[in-house]
């Protein structure tokens, strides 16, 4: 189960682009990334997922380099209500004794 | 839309009693999972199950007791709460296994006097 580490937290202000990276050097093969949000009092809500290279939706996009051993989430023009906390989640969706490790996630501050 | 419902939004109870925490899901999922969220722990797997009456430990099971009698309920079972089980609980299930897509409850927040 690769392991992957992100900051602990970030303060960004209103408008502006946010890209939360995460490592996650011994990723394997069939891993997939997976990104949640988490509100206050809420449970987490998925954002995004991607293998390689780059994921685009309406909510944020994916960046991940050839060597899979990072990935950025991008956030465009981020606002008031995109303070959560943000987890980097890696594991191989086909098998299903891979178990999820949220960890303790990036605390995102949008600042006005 | 897949909706995930917890019994409880908000719980207390006394040390020593029996506590079951329900989780409902209207989508056929099969797989459901347990966790905890402590401040500054995030959150932790107590208990996953994959298929009705199987059941898998997470990370932190100690203390705790899953039930999976039907495939859309998952419940939780705290044999005997203690003042260290106070915490938020979270429902989630997914289609598949591994990283596929976990659709969340609101969370049950328990307390343990």
């Amino acid at each position: 189960l690769a392991k992957t580490t992100q900051p602990i937290s970030m303060d960004s202000y209103e408008g502006q682009e946010v890209n939360i990276t995460c490592s996650h050097n011994n990723i394997a093969t069939n891993d997939y990334i997976t990104w949640y949000q988490q509100f206050p009092s809420q449970g987490p809500r998925f954002i995004i997922q991607g293998y390689k290279t780059k994921v685009t939706n309406e909510v944020a996009s994916l960046f991940i380099p050839a060597d899979r051993k990072s990935s950025t989430l991008s956030l465009p023009r981020v606002s008031l209500s995109d303070t959560a906390v943000y987890y980097c989640l890696v594991g191989d969706m086909r098998d299903r004794d891979d178990k999820i490790i949220f960890g303790k996630g990036t605390r995102l501050h949008i600042l006005p | 839309d897949v909706k995930v419902t917890q019994s409880s939004r908000y719980l207390v109870k006394r040390t020593g009693e029996k506590v079951f925490l329900e989780c409902v899901q209207d989508m056929d999922h099969e797989n459901m999972f347990w966790y905890r969220q402590d401040p500054g722990l995030g959150l932790r797997l107590i208990y996953f199950s994959y298929d009705v009456k199987m059941k898998e430990k997470g990370d932190i099971p100690e203390g705790y007791s899953v039930s999976r009698e039907k495939k859309e309920r998952f419940s939780l079972i705290l044999e005997s709460a203690s003042t260290n089980q106070t915490s938020m609980y979270l429902c989630a299930s997914s289609l598949a296994g591994g990283v596929d897509t976990q659709y969340f409850g609101p969370g049950t927040r328990l307390t343990v006097l």
